[in-house]
């Protein structure tokens, strides 16, 4: 079956640190992939996606990169802010086995310090 | 602001209760589906709906069912709640099976 796995986390780092969030994905077909951001409180946002190998998606400074060969799919920002604070979760869907249900990780939670 | 709505915020149900969660989707959005979300981990797929018939269903028991109405709006039922049922419950929908989705904020869950 399909499964996504995250690094262990938390994460805690300082104003303008680089960051990266690493992901591996289990998938049968050829899955989209997806990074969503929960703010405390609140429902999951949309952060990037990319849909076939090599796609890079990004928004808001937020980079990941489709990575067939290694199935990854790495979060990065080159300099993270106190508002970046939030639990990240990486996710898959894959249309062939499953439709556009969507698998996710267990979450990161990122904490950024002043 | 995704234009998916969820009721209630947050609930307190007893053990044994039956609860009733509801997710008020965008015009067009004939595609839902329900997630839940235990504390610290990651959404679960539920089940999900397209055109008012189930289209998928994830590792749940029966007592989780659910409906999609005509008017975009969906309810997830949950029977017989057990304390492990806590948690937060997403709804998120889509104008279709294979097109961008849309998460709701919510409803928090409490099973006592």
């Amino acid at each position: 079956g399909n499964s996504v796995t995250q690094m262990e986390g938390p994460v805690t780092l300082s104003e303008e640190a680089f960051l990266t969030i690493n992901c591996t994905y289990t998938a049968t077909g050829y899955p989209s992939l997806f990074w969503y951001v929960q703010y405390p409180g609140e429902g999951l946002q949309l952060l990037l996606k990319a849909t076939k190998a090599d796609d890079k998606g990004s928004n808001k400074g937020f980079e990941a990169t489709y990575r067939k060969e290694t199935t990854s799919f790495h979060l990065e920002k080159g300099s993270v802010q106190v508002s970046d604070s939030a639990v990240y979760f990486c996710a898959l869907s894959d249309q062939e086995t499953s439709g556009s249900r969507l698998t996710f990780g267990e979450g990161t939670q990122l904490t950024v310090n002043p | 602001e995704t234009g998916v709505t969820q009721s209630p915020t947050h609930l307190i149900k007893t053990r044994g209760q039956q609860v009733t969660l509801r997710c008020s989707s965008q015009s067009g959005h004939n595609t839902v589906s329900w997630y839940q979300q235990a504390l610290g981990q990651g959404p679960q797929f539920i089940f999900q709906y397209y055109r008012e018939e189930e289209n998928g269903r994830g590792n749940f028991p029966p007592r989780f069912s659910g409906l999609q109405f005509p008017n975009y709006s969906s309810e997830l039922n949950v029977n017989a709640l057990e304390l492990d049922d806590s948690a937060l419950y997403l709804c998120d929908s889509s104008p279709g099976t294979n097109r961008e989705q849309y998460f709701g904020p919510g409803t928090r869950l409490t099973v006592t």
